[in-house]
């Protein structure tokens, strides 16, 4: 069974930094692109970042582009999202997706953790 | 970016009835399009890919069709536990990008 766990959401200054991880389990973690796709409470889903399998290739939204950071560790099978400068327009749920044929089609995702920017 | 658009935003339908959605492409992306279901509180979950591939485990009272910048997605025979918000996405063309989603409700 393919599962995905996410970790490391929480409150956090505007300017600060934040670092979610996304745990895997069920599959052959280093074989597949995974991604961050986030979602304002209430509001619609946003793609935010990509990473291939061999960690070569990343991309990213505009939106994010310079401040997040995504990176993945093969042997924990776990990916992570280092947020830096974080403002308040980034405040969402945070789910870690598992791409299903590296075309960017998400066949599995977590449960999401909230990352909630304030003053 | 290209950009998706779904419609209606938000539909009710009587149990036992089917519901139809819709999902339009600002552009040409070919049959690289996805339905995701996300029921209240909960991640979303893959329901068709490719245009009209079922994705494992998938009722087949879903089903999904289109190519080029039209796409539908029907449900047959809706029962209370598909009540949820759909999205289309787009994998043509980078950045993947989402429509705003069909909200299903039971009348």
């Amino acid at each position: 069974e393919v599962r995905l766990e996410e970790s490391g959401g929480d409150l956090v200054q505007p300017g600060g930094s934040l670092r979610l991880a996304c745990v895997a389990s069920g599959f052959t973690f280093s074989s597949y692109w995974m991604h961050w796709v986030r979602q304002v409470p209430g509001k619609g889903l946003v793609w935010v970042s990509r990473i291939h399998g061999d960690s070569v290739s990343t991309a990213y939204a505009d939106s994010v582009r310079g401040r997040f950071t995504v990176s993945r560790d093969n042997a924990k099978n776990t990916i992570y999202l280092q947020m830096n400068n974080l403002r308040v327009e980034d405040t969402a749920v945070y789910y870690c997706a598992r791409d299903r044929e590296n075309y960017d089609t998400l066949d599995y995702w977590g449960q999401g953790t909230l990352v909630s920017v304030s003053s | 970016d290209i950009q998706m658009t779904q419609s209606p935003s938000s539909v009710s339908v009587s149990v036992g009835d089917s519901v139809t959605m819709t999902c339009r492409a600002s552009q040409n992306i070919g049959n690289w399009l996805a339905w995701y279901q996300q029921k209240p509180g909960k991640a979303p979950k893959l329901l068709i890919y490719s245009a009209s591939s079922l994705h494992t485990g998938v009722s087949l009272s879903v089903s999904g069709s289109g190519f080029g910048t039209d796409f539908t997605l029907t449900i047959n025979n809706l029962q209370p536990e598909d009540v949820a918000t759909y999205y289309c996405q787009q994998s043509n063309s980078f950045p993947p990008t989402f429509g705003g989603g069909t909200k299903v409700e039971i009348k």
